[in-house]
């Protein structure tokens, strides 16, 4: 089944600098890659996803790149606020029969120091 | 914004007992999945269910585990003989569509077996 890694486990960074977290697949028939921000006390919630028939996309401070090739994809936060404290998690899902699930990498909680 | 709601948001039980996490999910939609996350590990997905019945589920969801959609609003995950082992955060989650469509999390049920 699919395997995804995820980098760093921790991440603390300035207000206002970038973040970036980065994941890597094992299942190369993952076509969907959701990225999910936990808040304390509260369950995942989607923040963007990137299908494979593309390489980037971009929502306002938030982007992900993804490279089909090596199986990897990145998220990054432009512009840091301490609002965006919060464990961050990427995820993947193929599209084989009967495979609805989503594989979860391990996290990364990220801290921005004001 | 519709959500997905669960109930409750904390359980504390003893080994060898049943327990019944409850899930509203968001009411277009048609597809329902439980994951658990237990302490300081990943997401894992337990089992994905439409149509009134399990699309698929994982190794994990043994003969102890079951599901149910009782009725046109509620989406219940019951752990029939509890193990430590269970003691985790368990989330409901629900998509429009299936494979591939984005999962929407509910903010999970802590669920601690003594």
């Amino acid at each position: 089944g699919e395997n995804v890694e995820q980098h760093p486990s921790t991440l603390s960074v300035q207000e206002g600098d970038s973040a970036v977290i980065k994941c890597t697949y094992s299942d190369s028939a993952s076509n969907y890659f959701p990225w999910y921000k936990q808040e304390l006390g509260k369950g995942p919630q989607l923040i963007i996803d990137i299908r494979s028939n593309v390489g980037e996309k971009k929502d306002q401070r938030i982007a992900v790149t993804l490279n089909k090739t090596a199986k990897h994809f990145s998220l990054h936060i432009t512009e840091t606020q301490p609002e965006d404290s919060a464990v961050y998690f990427c995820a993947a899902s193929s599209p084989l029969s009967n495979d609805y699930k989503l594989s979860f990498g391990a996290g990364t909680t990220v801290t921005v120091r004001a | 914004e519709p959500e997905v709601t669960q109930t409750p948001s904390h359980q504390v039980t003893q080994m060898g007992q049943e327990v019944i996490l409850r899930c509203v999910p968001i009411s277009n939609h048609l597809y329902f999945y439980w994951y658990r996350q237990i302490l300081g590990q990943k997401v894992e997905f337990l089992v994905s269910f439409y149509n009134n019945e399990i699309s698929e589920k994982s190794e994990i969801f043994d003969d102890q585990f079951s599901v149910e959609r009782p009725d046109g609003s509620n989406f219940t995950l019951k752990i029939r003989s509890t193990k430590l082992e269970d003691s985790a955060m368990y989330f409901c989650a629900s998509s429009e569509g299936g494979r591939q469509e984005t999962q929407y999390f509910g903010p999970g049920t802590r669920l601690l077996v003594l």
